[in-house]
């Protein structure tokens, strides 16, 4: 699986957007693009996920480059319980491999201060 | 409806003893996995189950860990003769499809004395 590079800490402002940043630089055509954070003491929480087009849904919005090799997770009005480690991931979506297993780096820790 | 349980939420035990970790995934999930945390750690895959058999067991550390799901619903992690470094928090997650969304329980912390 392609490996992912994420800063390790990050600050937003309450009610202010929050971008998050990835780098997939190796990222195979096959593969898509997943968010999972984890609050503090909590299992992971799937967030969203995507291949080549932009993403929206009730939690986020993902934005992937035209050529697939960065992308940005944004939290449009971030409040204190975002405040989380956030993983960009890197999945292999082919049946033929028959594992859906998550590759897990180190993450973003996100803090959202008031 | 309920999500994923793991039981016990805490577990301590000794050097050397044996423990077995239980995973209650949402019903109807066919696939689960066990990842196992360490602190200031990312999530690492163990072991995947699709149905009652183990498709992929890759991140099993050694042979002292074996996880079974014997009628594709509950699943059990054993671990043998337990070491301090086996201590961390032990993450079950299951989902409808291999490729599915993967729902986590809140984890089993671990600690060997």
């Amino acid at each position: 699986d392609a490996k992912t590079t994420q800063p390790t800490s990050m600050d937003c402002a309450e009610g202010r957007a929050a971008n998050l940043p990835c780098n997939h630089s190796t990222i195979s055509g096959n593969e898509y693009v997943y968010w999972y954070r984890q609050i503090h003491s909590q299992g992971p929480q799937y967030i969203i996920h995507g291949l080549k087009n932009n993403e929206t849904n009730e939690m986020a919005s993902l934005i992937i480059t035209e050529d697939r090799k960065s992308s940005t997770l944004i939290l449009p009005h971030a409040t204190l319980r975002d405040t989380a480690v956030y993983y960009c991931i890197v999945r292999v979506w082919k049946s033929s491999s028959n594992t859906g297993k998550l590759i897990f780096g180190q993450g973003t820790t996100l803090q959202v201060k008031p | 409806g309920a999500g994923v349980s793991q039981t016990p939420s805490n577990k301590v035990t000794e050097k050397g003893k044996y423990v077995e970790l239980r995973c209650d995934p949402i019903s109807g999930h066919t696939a689960l996995y066990w990842y196992r945390q360490s602190l200031g750690q990312g999530p690492e895959f163990l072991i995947y189950f699709q149905g009652t058999g183990a498709a992929d067991d890759s991140g099993l550390p050694n042979d002292r860990f074996f996880a079974v799901r014997p009628e594709g619903s509950v699943s059990t992690l054993k671990i043998q003769r337990t070491e301090r470094g086996d201590s961390a928090v032990y993450l079950c997650a299951s989902s409808l499809t291999f490729l599915g969304e993967q729902f986590f329980g809140p984890g089993t912390r671990l600690t060997v004395l």
